[in-house]
Parts: structure tokens; sequence; C-alpha cells
């Protein structure tokens, strides 16, 4: 099946420094990213919609100046946490919408997370 | 590792009819168990939930019971409408760990 890679999948950082996290797709071409992020044993919220080519769509109470979302390519998406804080420490998760192989209908497909915690 | 399964799609109902979609998982401990729902042109929302055996997740109509001993988390829903067309997604979480199904797409008919 269509593979989503999201690195990394763990990181720890100090207080104040932006960490980057990457959402490709490795044998599709995804149309549309979505970046989700997940507090304990809580659902997912969605924080933003990413489009190739156009700027994200954040949903509302998401800082945009604070989680950068850059889509440049069909296949690469980044998430950048800047001047990360404790309260920012989650769990984050990409999903990708796209045409695997012969199929006809867009699906979507999830990264595996990645875990950051802000010291 | 972990890992869920959930039946696929598409499934196709006439409106008022009884809905289930069967989601299996594998799970090294006891996660939490979770349904989402996509609908068309938006991103996932949760539907319901369970954190615990035996645990009973309801939302809209919609029921999903946390069987430990089948290792399942199948959705019913008692009478779907138009309105519930969508893709549903099964989704296991634990700790940093979470998987989710396949996706079911339901297309309900009037």
């Amino acid at each position: 099946g269509a593979v989503v890679s999201q690195h990394p999948s763990r990181v720890i950082c100090k207080s104040g420094t932006s960490v980057k996290i990457e959402c490709r797709s490795l044998d599709f071409q995804a149309t549309t990213m979505f970046w989700y992020r997940q507090f304990p044993k809580q659902s997912l919220m969605l924080m933003a919609t990413s489009n190739e080519g156009s700027k994200a769509t954040y949903e509302q109470g998401v800082e945009k100046d604070k989680f950068l979302i850059n889509h440049a390519s069909l296949t690469l998406s980044t998430l950048t946490v800047t001047s990360a804080h404790p309260e920012d420490s989650s769990f984050y998760i990409c999903s990708a919408r796209g045409r695997y192989g012969e199929q006809s209908e867009e699906k979507l497909f999830f990264g595996s997370g990645t875990q950051l915690s802000v010291l | 590792g972990n890992s869920v399964t959930q039946m696929e799609g598409p499934v196709t109902l006439s409106e008022e009819a009884f809905l289930t979609i069967n989601c299996t998982y594998t799970a090294t401990g006891y996660p939490s168990l979770f349904w989402y729902v996509q609908y068309p042109g938006e991103g996932l929302q949760l539907l319901l939930k369970a954190t615990k055996a035996d645990d009973k997740g309801s939302n809209k109509g919609f029921e999903a019971t946390y069987r430990k001993e089948t290792t399942s988390f199948h959705l019913e829903k008692g009478s779907v409408q138009v309105s519930d067309s969508a893709v549903y997604f099964c989704a296991l979480r634990e700790d940093n760990d979470m998987r989710f199904g396949a996706g079911t797409r339901l297309t309900v008919k009037p």
C-alpha cells in the first residue's frame, strides 16, 4: 500500500528552539496534506490543511506564525514549530491525500507520527 | 508491532439501513481506540472513542464497544442517513504509536 514517511518519530528539544517535522509521500503524489496534533488519550485536532504550491489553511486557534507549514512539492510537506515551549509538547501526525497506483479515487494515508517533547 | 485492520469498502446502503464496519486490532499493550470520520473535502473528525476494555463509545447514533477478547472495535449505527456518507477510519494509539486502518467509504442513498 501507499507509504507516508514522517520524520523524526521522536524529538526532544530545549525551550526556544525550532523543530522541523517532515512528511513525505513515498510512492504517490499528495494533492493535499493535513497536519494534526494529539494530546495523550485525546482525539486528533486538525491544525492545518496544505495544498502544494499554496499557503496552508489554518484552523481557528492555531498560530500560523508558530506552526509554519511548507508544502513545496507533491511529495513533501514540513511543519516547523518555531520557538518551541513546553506547552507545544504533543504528538503530531500528518496525512496525505492522493491517488495510489491504479486507483481512480483519492484516499487518505497517514504518517506514523512525531512525539515532540520540549524541555 | 501494532496494527489496525478494517473492512474494505466501498459500502453502499439505503437510507435507514443498519451499518456495521468491522475493525480489529493488534497491540502489545492496552491501547485507546478511536473511530474518525472524514466528510468530503474536510479533514478528520473524531466520531467516538474508548480507552479501556468493555467501554462503549457513542456519538450521533454511532456506537462501538472495545472488545479485548476479540480485539475488535466494530462501528455500528441502527439507521443511516444520507448525511452519514463519508470515509470512516478506525485507529488505535498506544503511548507514542498511532495506527490507522485503511478507511471505509460509506455511501448512503436516499
